[in-house]
């Protein structure tokens, strides 16, 4: 069972369009990240987000953490080809015990 | 600067025989993490050790997976017997403790196959 919920599973859009990845969880964590992975790689984390409520940018990515830290979502503008690759959201506790989720497939089509 | 290596990357074998993955971590880091990942269950932690002493095994299936850490600079996760319910990527993951949360970086993984 995992703790992490992440929707959609699969997300097939056109280059320039956007996209939001949700990760939503029962339990509260001491922050989250995302990581990015590619096929035959390992994941690549992109952020971490501590505060609830919180927002990061990084370039075209939208990160935000829900105020109750249970939730957290990734938006893409003008998604590019890219973006294409596994996005997994990962809940962290005690500093270094990461729980993910099931991951959201990008694609993203020139 | 070299990150995490794994070794074999990739590996197949047949139902219980022994295998063997090894891990190098970043120079300097003083954490390891080993992982599994199947379509199933998705990422999951297998085992973490810090300044080579394990710290948390509750992710290891059962006793046919063991893992050790003899040095700062290397490390092995051993499956004996293997059965066909291992098949996965194994990923080792390795970080610098010391800041509110310390980032992992992974290896590219080894994909095991058992028949």
């Amino acid at each position: 069972t995992q703790l992490l919920e992440q929707s959609p599973q699969f997300l097939s859009i056109q280059e320039g369009e956007n996209l939001t990845v949700y990760c939503n969880s029962s339990s509260v964590f001491s922050s989250l990240q995302w990581y990015r992975q590619e096929p035959g790689e390992g994941p690549v984390l992109l952020v971490t987000v501590v505060t609830g409520g919180e927002v990061k940018k990084l370039k075209r990515l939208t990160f935000q953490f829900g105020d109750a830290r249970k939730d957290s979502s990734l938006h893409i503008t003008a998604a590019q080809p890219g973006d294409t690759g596994l996005y997994l959201c990962a809940g962290v506790n005690w500093g270094y015990k990461l729980s993910f989720g099931a991951g959201t497939t990008v694609t993203v089509r020139a | 600067d070299a990150g995490v290596i794994q070794s074999p990357r990739h590996e197949v074998t047949e139902m219980g025989q022994e295998v063997t993955l090894r891990c190098k971590p970043i120079s300097g880091h003083n954490s390891l993490f080993w992982y599994r990942q199947t379509m199933m269950r998705g990422l999951e932690l297998l085992i973490y050790f810090n300044n080579n002493v394990p710290i948390d095994d509750s992710g290891m299936p059962e006793d046919r997976f063991s893992a050790k850490m003899p040095n700062a600079s290397f490390s092995t996760l051993k499956i004996q017997p293997s059965e066909p319910r291992d098949s996965a990527v194994y990923f080792c993951a390795s970080s610098a403790v010391g800041g509110v949360t310390d980032t992992q970086y992974f290896g590219p993984g080894t994909r095991l196959t058992v028949l």
